[in-house]
């Protein structure tokens, strides 16, 4: 059982707008930044978002990232067949005195 | 250019110890403010946190594993290893090593090796 919560699936068509949240408490994300990655499969994961809301340099301005109290979002605009992947948030925990992940959420272009 | 890469048995038996070793290139083990961690998936399943060790030394571990793990570095090397004892098919996963950005509770994971799949089973 992961700390972060998030759905286990999402979809969308083409060109859509689809988010996917991240659900926690006080001592993760309530108090801490939140970083999403994308790992598609049999490959590693890639950072995606860095401190809640920054973009690596090479990642399209399609993907953006928000928090608001002890939850986070990833949003995906313009949505492409080639975002088909595993998303994953993550966190550090201040009770844990470690980085806590998200089950992860499967998210399908139809 | 920053790599790592992770390499290891890929098949250990019940209650051996794993040890496994990270190789980094592009980056210094002693620069402030980066560090290395192990993360691993078990087939099918989410990413786990193992535990890092920073340029200074410093180290954090998953408060459910602790007692099992040991990270250690050589930094005339590039290397970080990663001990974990009394292995059980429970610990089937792949082993990822990432490097971590940032200290303390501002940190991300930036490049990530390839992982590889190590197998518990006698």
């Amino acid at each position: 059982q992961s700390v972060l919560t998030q759905p286990p699936s999402a979809s969308g068509t083409p060109g859509q707008r689809v988010t996917i949240s991240c659900s926690g408490w006080g001592s993760n994300i309530g108090s801490n930044i939140v970083n999403w990655y994308q790992q598609f499969p049999g490959t590693a994961p890639k950072l995606l978002i860095y401190s809640s809301t920054q973009r690596p340099s090479g990642v399209p301005d399609r993907f953006s990232g928000s928090k608001s109290g002890s939850s986070a979002s990833l949003a995906i605009s313009g949505l492409q067949a080639e975002d088909e992947a595993h998303y994953y948030c993550a966190s550090w925990d201040d009770s844990l005195n470690g980085v806590v992940f998200g089950g992860g959420t499967k998210l399908t272009v139809l | 250019q920053v790599t790592l890469k992770e390499s290891g048995p890929v098949l250990v038996k019940p209650t051996e110890t794993l040890t496994l070793t990270c190789t980094v290139s592009g980056f210094s083990l002693s620069t402030v403010e980066l560090g290395v961690s192990w993360i691993r998936q078990p087939p099918g399943e989410a990413l786990e946190w193992l535990g890092n060790i920073f340029s200074i030394d410093s180290k954090s571990y998953s408060s459910s594993l602790k007692s099992r793990l040991t990270i250690s570095k050589d930094t005339s090397k590039s290397q970080v290893v990663l001990t974990m004892t009394n292995m059980d098919p429970a610990d089937t996963a792949t082993y990822y090593c990432a490097r971590m950005f940032g200290e303390g509770r501002l940190n991300w994971f930036d490049s990530w090796g390839q992982g590889t799949l190590v197998t518990v089973s006698s």
